[in-house]
């Protein structure tokens, strides 16, 4: 089956831009999170949605928003990005299992 | 509040041998589930192995096998017969079983290079 599709893999954007990133999941997936890493801050929760709904959200101003559509597939938002927004944007899909995460290749964001 | 601790600097080992990768966590919870993931530098996140907390059994995965002592609240990851290709950041994981926030909570990270 098919793995979880992230785009675009690369994006250069500038201080004030705003920027969509796409995460399709597995087939059969509902739930979708989405996390950022950084050098200095590792990996961090942004936000989980399942069945189109925002579950849990993480520490991060609202600037960063996302969403999921009916058939699961989700977009993070940024706007107004910051030199700081400069990461690797790793989106998981998960089942029913409790060990069924898997993950994108990412998103590379630089924001210069 | 769950927390992973992961403290060893960069691992070195050989070609073949077997290496132990440290991870500590700290939780109230008493449902909870811990993953080890593998990130090469292309980026993306490979999952290795999982450990319930009501699991038995220590979980073995292929090469990978993870060392699990609940009472120490440590989760070490074992990887026998190292090869070239396992040179990569390795990273401890938890989340909660109950309820319904399904958050991982990542260490730092280990950088792990497998000499020929």
């Amino acid at each position: 089956k098919a793995g979880v599709t992230q785009t675009p893999r690369y994006l250069i954007k500038t201080r004030g831009q705003q920027v969509t990133l796409s995460c399709s999941p597995i087939s059969g997936h509902r739930s979708v999170s989405w996390y950022q890493q950084t050098p200095g801050q590792g990996l961090q929760f942004l936000f989980e949605y399942f069945s189109e709904t925002q579950r849990n959200k993480g520490n991060f101003p609202g600037r960063f928003s996302g969403r999921q559509f009916s058939n699961s597939r989700s977009e993070m938002n940024v706007s107004t990005l910051e030199l700081g927004d400069s990461a690797l944007y790793l989106c998981a899909s998960r089942g029913d299992s409790p060990r069924g995460y898997t993950f994108g290749s990412g998103t590379r964001l630089t924001v210069v | 509040a769950q927390k992973i601790t992961q403290t060893q600097p960069g691992m070195f080992v050989q070609e073949k041998e077997a290496v132990t990768l440290d991870c500590t966590y700290d939780t109230s919870d008493q449902s909870y589930g811990l993953f080890w993931y593998k990130q090469p530098s292309s980026g993306e996140m490979i999952f290795l192995i999982y450990q319930g907390s009501y699991d038995e059994q220590n979980a073995t995965e292929g090469r990978y096998s993870l060392n699990f002592q609940k009472a120490r609240k440590s989760a070490n990851l074992v990887i026998s017969a190292s090869q070239l290709g396992d040179s990569a950041m390795y990273f401890c994981a938890m989340r909660m079983i109950t309820g319904a926030n399904s958050k991982l909570t990542f260490g730092k990270g280990i950088t792990l290079s497998v000499r020929p």
